[in-house]
């Protein structure tokens, strides 16, 4: 089945504690993408990546890191993490940067 | 900066009746455009998408929508809600030249019996 999947889909931690959030997908896609969701604010973008080792900054990267190393895995890394980082976070892939995106299940982060 | 307005945060409508929920984006001369809806504890599905051709769009559950360049708009439409229609939607654009999907801020819909 062609799908995004995250890892984990819950997760509360503490500030300061690093942590990384999976994304993998298994349609050969060249663009992944990250967004958090916030109420009231629709999704808004974290960072995307074009294809392997080409990643680029989207609307709120501050705090966020991204590696590209494989064509099927894009992870989120919060390396520092702060309550404010409290959100839903998806995942998103498309063929190419402009197609449809297939969006993961969602993450919902607790920063305490 | 390119935009999408979605004005109406919550809707309600009652079941079987009409549905009509706004977009207009804000950049762009030959945008792409798209509806997303989102269920309770759900990822995002693809409900439609206009890329070009034909102004009127059919998508997935019985929904339609229209693209008007004169008014910016995209909006959603439904002859007859469901109960299982009750969720979040968002409308999405991305503008003719680049790569950055931008959404609105969602509006919630409500379903009466």
């Amino acid at each position: 089945e062609a799908q995004v999947t995250q890892n984990p889909r819950y997760l509360i931690t503490v500030t300061g504690k690093k942590l990384t959030v999976t994304c993998s997908q298994n349609m050969n896609h060249e663009y992944m993408s990250w967004y958090r969701q916030d109420p009231g604010l629709g999704l808004r973008q974290i960072y995307y990546s074009m294809n392997v080792e080409v990643t680029d900054k989207g609307d709120v990267p501050e705090g966020y890191k991204v590696s590209r190393k494989e064509k099927r895995n894009f992870p989120l890394i919060l390396e520092s993490p702060s309550p404010n980082q409290t959100s839903l976070y998806f995942c998103a892939s498309s063929l190419t940067g402009r197609n449809e995106q297939f969006f993961g299940p969602g993450t919902r982060l607790t920063v305490l | 900066a390119q935009s999408v307005t979605q004005p109406d945060i919550h809707i309600t409508v009652s079941e079987g009746a009409s549905l009509e929920l706004r977009c207009n984006y804000s950049y762009g001369a030959t945008p792409y455009l798209f509806w997303y809806v989102q269920s309770p504890g759900q990822g995002l599905q693809l409900l439609l998408k206009y890329f070009s051709g034909d102004t009127l769009v059919q998508g997935i559950k019985g929904f339609e929508a229209e693209f008007k360049r004169s008014q910016s708009s995209f909006n959603l439409r439904k002859p007859s809600v469901h109960w299982s229609d009750a969720a979040e939607y968002f409308c999405a654009h991305l503008p003719e030249y680049g790569n950055k999907l931008v959404f609105g801020a969602g509006t919630i819909l409500r379903v009466k019996s």
